[in-house]
């Protein structure tokens, strides 16, 4: 149980465009999602907390204009990279906490990787 | 500020034992956390610290002291699929996890 989906696991664009990430639990509801950023050789950089029909909530320094989070239900959280460009390339994962979880440890995602061009 | 701070790597050989400390200043604690990061993957669980003392799980065990800011996290009969980053990350009073750099472990036959 508590397996968290990503869609696409990678992907490769042209400066300019906008990228949409999916996250899915696929057997839990998951009212709370956390969307990461990891650079290489770097750690997990959170960037948003996702909450099912609400607003996000931003971490300092993450624009919410260009990272546009989208949590429509209980099971699937979306992250759209806007006009992105080559410095949004990045390792992007999501977690969610399932309900009945022993620790209430996050679940992670396989994580997708954006090149931007 | 929160701060945890952790080794950037450490090497060690095939069926040894190592350890990875971690230490942290956070406000606040409602736990602490230890995940296993391979390269180009997500991390995955290893365990969970909330009150002072050793958790063992098979090979991984891991250990806290509050009143120190410290845990470990100690693997034995190191085999090289344990090659990996390993991540300290400490929940604060506003249950949001703070996230240490990572160690990256390097197994040697």
């Amino acid at each position: 149980g508590a397996v968290v989906s990503q869609h696409p696991s990678w992907v490769i664009c042209k400066s300019g465009t906008s990228v949409k990430i999916e996250c899915r639990s696929l057997d839990f509801q998951a009212t709370t999602m956390f969307w990461y950023r990891q650079f290489p050789k770097q750690s997990l950089m959170l960037m948003a907390t996702s909450n099912e029909g609400s607003k996000a909530t931003y971490e300092q320094g993450v624009e919410k204009d260009k990272f546009l989070i989208n949590h429509a239900s209980l099971t699937l959280s979306t992250l759209t990279v806007t006009s992105a460009h080559p410095e949004d390339s990045s390792f992007y994962i999501c977690s969610a906490i399932p309900g009945v979880s022993s620790y209430n440890e996050q679940f992670f995602g396989p994580g997708t990787r954006l090149t931007v061009l | 500020g929160q701060n945890i701070d952790q080794p950037t790597e450490m090497t060690a050989t095939e069926g040894a034992i190592v350890q990875i400390n971690c230490t942290y200043q956070t406000s606040g604690f409602n736990g602490l956390f230890w995940y296993q990061q391979h390269a180009g993957e997500a991390p995955t669980f290893l365990s969970y610290n909330v009150l002072d003392g050793l958790e063992e799980k098979g090979r991984f065990s891991s250990f806290l002291s509050r009143s120190k800011g410290y845990s470990y996290l100690l693997l034995k009969e190191l085999q090289m699929k344990d090659s990996a980053s390993y991540l300290c990350a400490v929940r604060d009073s506003n249950y949001q996890l703070i996230w240490g750099a990572g160690t990256k472990l390097i197994i040697k036959p």
